[in-house]
């Protein structure tokens, strides 16, 4: 079954670091290009960050250029998104998505995991 | 970068109309553009990939239109399992954008 997961969300105040993992099962995860996409409470959707398949090629959003860094772990099929000096506005469900290039669409998706930055 | 504008922010219609949502993008993306359902509580799911092609297992009764930069999603006869907010996404360049979204209600 093709699955992602993701994991490690939770409370940080502002300032504080998070590292948020993604385990991927049922496809061939070193070929496919993964991202990361947010949806604070009550907004709409916003693409965080894409690795290609080999880490060689990584994109950032400009809110979270800087602080954020994604990276993978094609032996285990794992994606990370480090999260550093995050901010209040930095609070959302990030989605785990893998971005099929060749028709630009994210078509698999975790559940989310929740991370809310507060003091 | 790419801004995608999405309208109508909300929309209320009865089961059988035929609903038309549009996203228009700030620069031409020729047909680089996706359409999201995304029900609360669940992933979002894509429904529209390349700006017209329906993806597997999506209901004959969505479709998508547009080249350049104003492109449209219908649906053709509105059921009571459509009720989420659309989103259309553009894969021209980096930075990815998302529409701010459209809101669905069933009368």
């Amino acid at each position: 079954e093709v699955q992602l997961l993701e994991s490690g969300g939770g409370l940080v105040q502002p300032g504080g670091s998070l590292r948020v993992s993604c385990a991927a099962s049922g496809f061939t995860f070193s070929s496919d290009a993964m991202s990361w996409v947010r949806q604070a409470p009550g907004r709409g959707l916003e693409w965080v960050s894409t690795i290609s398949g080999s880490g060689r090629n990584i994109y950032y959003a400009d809110s979270v250029k800087g602080r954020f860094t994604i990276s993978r772990d094609n032996s285990g099929n794992a994606l990370y998104v480090q999260m550093n000096s995050l901010r209040a506005e930095d609070t959302a469900l990030y989605y785990c998505a893998r971005l099929e290039v060749t028709r630009g669409i994210f078509d698999i998706w975790g559940q989310g995991t929740m991370v809310t930055v507060s003091s | 970068d790419i801004q995608m504008t999405q309208s109508p922010s909300t929309l209320s219609a009865s089961v059988g109309d035929r609903v038309t949502i549009t996203c228009r993008a700030s620069q031409s993306i020729s047909n680089w553009l996706a359409w999201y359902q995304h029900k609360p509580g669940k992933a979002p799911e894509v429904l529209i990939s390349k700006a017209s092609s329906l993806e597997s297992g999506v209901p004959s009764r969505f479709s998508g239109s547009g080249f350049g930069i104003e492109f449209t999603l219908t649906i053709s006869s509105l059921q009571p399992d459509d009720s989420a907010t659309y989103y259309c996404q553009h894969y021209k360049t980096y930075p990815l954008t998302f529409g701010g979204g459209t809101k669905v209600e069933i009368k």
